[in-house]
């Protein structure tokens, strides 16, 4: 696709529950990224996808997130038993061979009830 | 060693002023410099980079200022408009090792007509 692209755009869950955010990078990028954006605050880090190579999943904040991607393609990132404090906006970005510069989605806005 | 620090938080300037934030950073094997720009509900965009082997690089209204003996690197934004307010963040990385990108905290711009 034209950009990437990121669904849902918002999600309302109750605490406790698991939600699934997908992301669709641009077509040919093989790295593809998440980051985590609280309201007023910087990029916080959260995994990295490069190719066939294992993910740098050294920003995952616990066992209760994990992320899985097939391939060159889609991205899932997955929240377990959500917390309120796992509400944020979810960035995903793709890039060419994982150097030069990230195109972000608009990302997924969380929130926990 | 893989921190870059950008200031200020937040910048208030006045329509037609100039607009600067600065970073500076640890890693000196750093080689890509990055600034995005991100409105409010949207992803950020890169805005304009540099690398290390010029000392500044112009689109449009917006510089890059590149102090290698310093570690440092700044956006200059001239004749601010209202349109510019938004949230830039500086970024760094070594292009050629696939690594990703380390981001600066983030500058709140407001233009005020």
């Amino acid at each position: 696709g034209a950009g990437v692209s990121q669904s849902p755009s918002n999600k309302v869950t109750e605490k406790g529950k698991d939600v699934e955010l997908r992301c669709d990078p641009i077509s040919g990028h093989t790295a593809l990224y998440w980051y985590r954006q609280r309201l007023g605050q910087g990029l916080e880090f959260l995994i990295y996808f490069q190719g066939n190579s294992a993910p740098d999943k050294s920003g995952l904040p616990s066992d209760r997130f994990s992320a899985e991607r097939t391939g060159e393609s889609v991205s899932t990132l997955t929240i377990q038993r959500t917390q309120q404090e796992d509400s944020a906006v979810y960035l995903c970005a793709s890039s060419e061979r994982g150097t030069g510069g990230y195109t972000f989605g608009s990302g997924t806005r969380l929130t926990v009830v | 060693q893989q921190q870059v620090k950008q200031s200020p938080q937040s910048l208030i300037v006045q329509k037609g002023g100039i607009s600067i934030i600065n970073c500076a950073y640890e890693n000196t094997a750093f080689d890509y410099f990055p600034w995005y720009q991100q409105f409010p509900g949207k992803g950020p965009a890169l805005l304009i980079a540099i690398r290390p082997d010029v000392s500044e690089k112009k689109e449009g209204r917006f510089t890059i200022s590149f102090n290698k003996s310093a570690k440092q690197f700044s956006l200059h934004i001239m004749d601010s408009q209202p349109g510019d307010s938004a949230t830039y963040f500086c970024a760094a990385e070594k292009e050629t090792s696939g690594s990703r990108l380390t981001f600066g905290e983030g500058t709140q711009l407001t233009v005020n007509p």
